[in-house]
């Protein structure tokens, strides 16, 4: 199955900055995902992500507050704008392939101070 | 709407013991069901996939079985040790589009 890797591992980030995470798969997969994670509670889908064509976002999540990109069929980029604390959480990529179903990168702990 | 349970949502044993963690579906048009391990702070590492007409599926001391018409699957844990302290997710892929579905997690705990 496909291997993810994502960055950074965790960082601590002032209130009303960006962070970009990024997640490379080493190999190609059509479809990737971007979950949150917040203190205690399961996986929320943010978005899903194409190649080629722009995210399509779970109800209360929004392109302006979470851009994502998805240049090529290998690579994907979430960005948590304008950071308030209640953006603080465990933001997870993931990658689904026919017969292995879904992988998932190591997570990015977040902390909005 | 497909809802995912997972029973116990906490589980400590004593090392060596054998389990079973519960996971029930409302949904049975499933395409398949994966078990995951997420250790604290940590990304989820997939365990064991089961394809929608499957029963069961091993990989070393565990092994998971899936019953479509009654909407559950189980996830055993042979001879435990401290190393599986982990929480358990199943989550449920669907028949038609690409939304998994997730339970809560059982939290398990296996003391030395």
């Amino acid at each position: 199955s496909a291997v993810i890797s994502q960055k950074p591992s965790r960082d601590i980030c002032q209130r009303g900055t960006s962070l970009t995470i990024q997640c490379q798969v080493d190999s190609q997969v059509t479809m990737m995902f971007w979950y949150r994670q917040q203190p205690g509670q399961s996986l929320t889908l943010i978005a899903t992500a194409n190649q080629g064509s722009e995210a399509t976002y779970e109800s209360g999540f929004v392109i302006d507050k979470f851009p994502i990109s998805r240049p090529n069929l290998t690579f994907s980029t979430l960005t948590v704008s304008n950071m308030s604390p209640e953006d603080s959480s465990i933001y997870l990529c993931s990658a689904r392939q026919e017969n292995y179903g879904y992988t998932f990168g190591s997570g990015t702990r977040l902390t909005v101070v | 709407k497909q809802e995912v349970t997972q029973i116990p949502a906490a589980l400590s044993v004593p090392e060596g013991e054998n389990l079973v963690l519960n996971c029930s579906f409302t949904d049975s048009a499933i395409y398949n069901l994966q078990w995951f391990r997420q250790d604290p702070g940590k990304g989820l590492t997939s365990l064991l996939l089961i394809q929608s007409s499957q029963r069961e599926q091993t990989s070393g001391r565990l092994n998971a079985s899936l019953d479509k018409s009654s909407g559950r699957s189980t996830l055993y844990i042979a001879a435990s040790q401290p190393g599986d302290s982990a929480t358990y997710l199943c989550a449920v892929i669907p028949a038609s589009g690409s939304r998994l579905t997730f339970g809560e997690g059982t939290q398990l705990t296996v003391n030395p």
